[in-house]
């Protein structure tokens, strides 16, 4: 069973629509990540938070906004998005020093 | 520029057979590599992973082996099971003064084990 929990596991939204997407771990993992996967793709990292500070941004457009209110939790707030940013959103944890990521079960999104 | 190749976009192999998944690097410094599966529309679970001070590592039947002078890793699933079927990546990353660096996937290989 997957530790890390995303919220919602769907989201349809317009071009306009102001949304977030939710993720939540509780095994004291103090770096957290979220990654974009599209079909047969790799998974390609975003952003990197590190003890609750942005570490990472892989110049992703502005128009995806992370947010880490605390150690537990990573948001991925969306605004004017465009369909071709439809894909699957996936939040990660770590330990601190640790090589393995532990996955959620991602977030489908599809941009109208 | 791809640090972390797979060659194999997919294998198919009979049930109860050896599957054996390939993944070359082309980055020295990675020291840790990792193996993801994912069925689709669910996020990567991890598998197994490997040190770069070691060779192999096993757990029921998942075997990885790493072969650094020629930079490469190989997964090997014996016996293949139905339920193996699924896309594995391949990912590796390397230890810096801050922290690991994020992981960086290969384009995975989709696996399917014929009943």
């Amino acid at each position: 069973d997957t530790e890390v929990t995303q919220t919602p596991k769907h989201l349809v939204m317009g071009m306009t629509n102001k949304k977030s997407l939710k993720c939540e771990q509780h095994m004291g993992h103090r770096a957290m990540y979220w990654y974009k996967q599209k079909a047969k793709k790799p998974p390609e990292l975003m952003f990197v938070y590190s003890y609750e500070k942005l570490s990472i941004n892989e110049s992703v457009p502005s128009r995806f906004s992370p947010e880490c209110p605390n150690s537990s939790l990573l948001n991925l707030h969306l605004h004017a998005l465009q369909p071709e940013d439809s894909a699957l959103y996936l939040c990660a944890s770590s330990p601190s020093g640790g090589h393995t990521i532990y996955f959620g079960e991602g977030s489908w999104l599809t941009v109208v | 520029d791809q640090q972390v190749k797979q060659n194999s976009p997919s294998l198919s192999v009979q049930e109860g057979r050896i599957s054996i998944l390939n993944c070359d690097y082309t980055n020295s410094m990675f020291d840790y590599f990792l193996w993801y599966k994912k069925y689709p529309a669910e996020g990567p679970t991890f598998l197994i992973s490997i040190s770069s001070i070691k060779d192999k590592n096993e757990d029921g039947r998942f075997t990885v082996f790493l072969n650094k002078s020629a930079k490469h890793l190989s997964l090997h699933i014996v016996p293949s099971q139905p339920g193996d079927s699924a896309v594995y990546f391949c990912a590796a990353s390397t230890k810096r003064n801050s922290g690991n660096t994020p992981l960086v996937f290969g384009k995975g290989t989709r696996l399917s084990v014929i009943a």
